[in-house]
Order: structure tokens, then sequence, then C-alpha cells
């Protein structure tokens, strides 16, 4: 069975603080993504990675960066967390670049106060 | 204009309608078009790719209009189990997925 895992479900950060955000697979797949969703908004993607140390800029990348040094994790980084980064974040990952299906994790939902 | 836009309801039926979403589309390159689902405070899951000639499985039709740039999703028969937010998915052939803000949908017993 396919598995993809967030480091926390629920995070409560404040202003300024340098927020983690971790994301782990399990199938092996080159390809990682991590967006945030918002209410209207839908899924906005913030970046993604399609191999190790590799990373590109999504549609939202502003305030974000992430790492990926081993081909299972992904990491987002908020380096200095502000009230409009509130969201759900939802870490996915995928077999095929683009096309394939994305194998999404349960989330995190960020506040910032 | 939104690369991909949807009604996002909400679309309140009675256990056994047929209800059906459209999902539109702006960049007449996409190649790959999907229906994703995703229940109230879970992660969005495939439902269906969505090919030219249109498929099925089970309860649900999905068709793709490719002059119009629309695809639709068809639900038969709906079940108190089909309420979540159904998510349409475009793939244009450059980065990733282009996920549409999603259709709500509820079923009533």
């Amino acid at each position: 069975d396919v598995k993809v895992t967030q480091s926390s479900r629920y995070l409560v950060k404040r202003t300024g603080e340098k927020v983690f955000l971790e994301c782990v697979q399990d199938m092996d797949h080159e390809n990682m993504f991590w967006y945030r969703q918002d209410p209207g908004l839908g899924l906005r993607l913030i970046y993604f990675s399609y191999d190790v140390k590799m990373k590109e800029k999504g549609d939202i990348p502003e305030g974000y960066s992430v790492s990926r040094e081993k081909k299972e994790r992904f990491s987002l980084i908020l380096e200095s967390a502000s009230t409009n980064q509130t969201s759900m974040y939802l870490c996915a990952s995928s077999l095929l670049q683009g096309a394939g299906e994305q194998y999404f994790g349960p989330g995190t939902r960020l506040t910032v106060t | 204009r939104k690369e991909v836009e949807q009604d996002p309801g909400p679309f309140n039926v009675p256990e056994g309608a047929t209800v059906a979403f459209n999902c539109t589309y702006s960049n007449s390159a996409s190649q790959s078009f999907f229906w994703y689902r995703q229940d109230c405070r879970k992660e969005p899951k495939l439902l269906m790719s969505v090919y030219s000639s249109g498929n099925e499985d089970g309860r649900f039709t999905a068709q793709l209009n490719r002059a119009s740039q629309y695809i639709s999703l068809l639900i038969r028969d709906s079940k108190l189990s089909d309420s979540a937010t159904y998510l349409c998915v475009v793939f244009t052939g450059r980065r990733a997925l282009t996920f549409g803000s999603g259709t709500r949908l509820q079923v009533q017993p």
C-alpha cells in the first residue's frame, strides 16, 4: 500500500518563526510536490522536485524554500512565517512527472499567529 | 482567468439521483485530464482518468470535449458515500498538474 506521511497534522507557530514541514514517501517515487490548499482557491503548487537535490518553483514559491537531500524525503521551509501562510499544506509524490497519479499525504494544518 | 474552472456548488441531491459536474480548462494544449475526490478533512485521491473516448467505472462516467475545452463527470445512482469534493485536474505538458478548486457534492438521504 502506497504511503506518504507528513510530520505533523496540526501546527501552531508564531509570526517570524522558521517552520519545517517534512514529507516522506515509501514508493521510491522520483517526483515530489508541495501544495497549499485554501478555501475557494483550491490546491496551489508551491515547489516540486523531480530528483534528489533538484527543485523547481511552482506557482506560489514566495516565502518558501525546499530541500530534497534523499529521494524519499521532501521538506518545505517557511523562512519567516507570516499570518498569510496559515493554510493546509499537502505533500504528494508520483512515479511519472506531471501526468502520473499523485499520492497525497494527510496534510498539515498550519496556523501562524 | 483561472486555468481550470469549476462550479463550487454545493450540489445537494437525494440518494439515487444522477448528478453531473462540468469543468472548463483554458489551455488548448492540455494533454491529460483527471478527476480526484477529496473527502472532508482528507487528502485528494485519484478517482479516474479522462480519456478522449470517454470512460466509465461503475456508476461514474467521465467525458472529454476538446473542442469546447471541458470535461465532465457523471455519477449515477448517488450514494451517501459519494458526498465529497470533486477536483478537476489537468496536465498541460509542462511542470505539474493543475487542480481546480473543486465542486462539493452532498448526497442526502
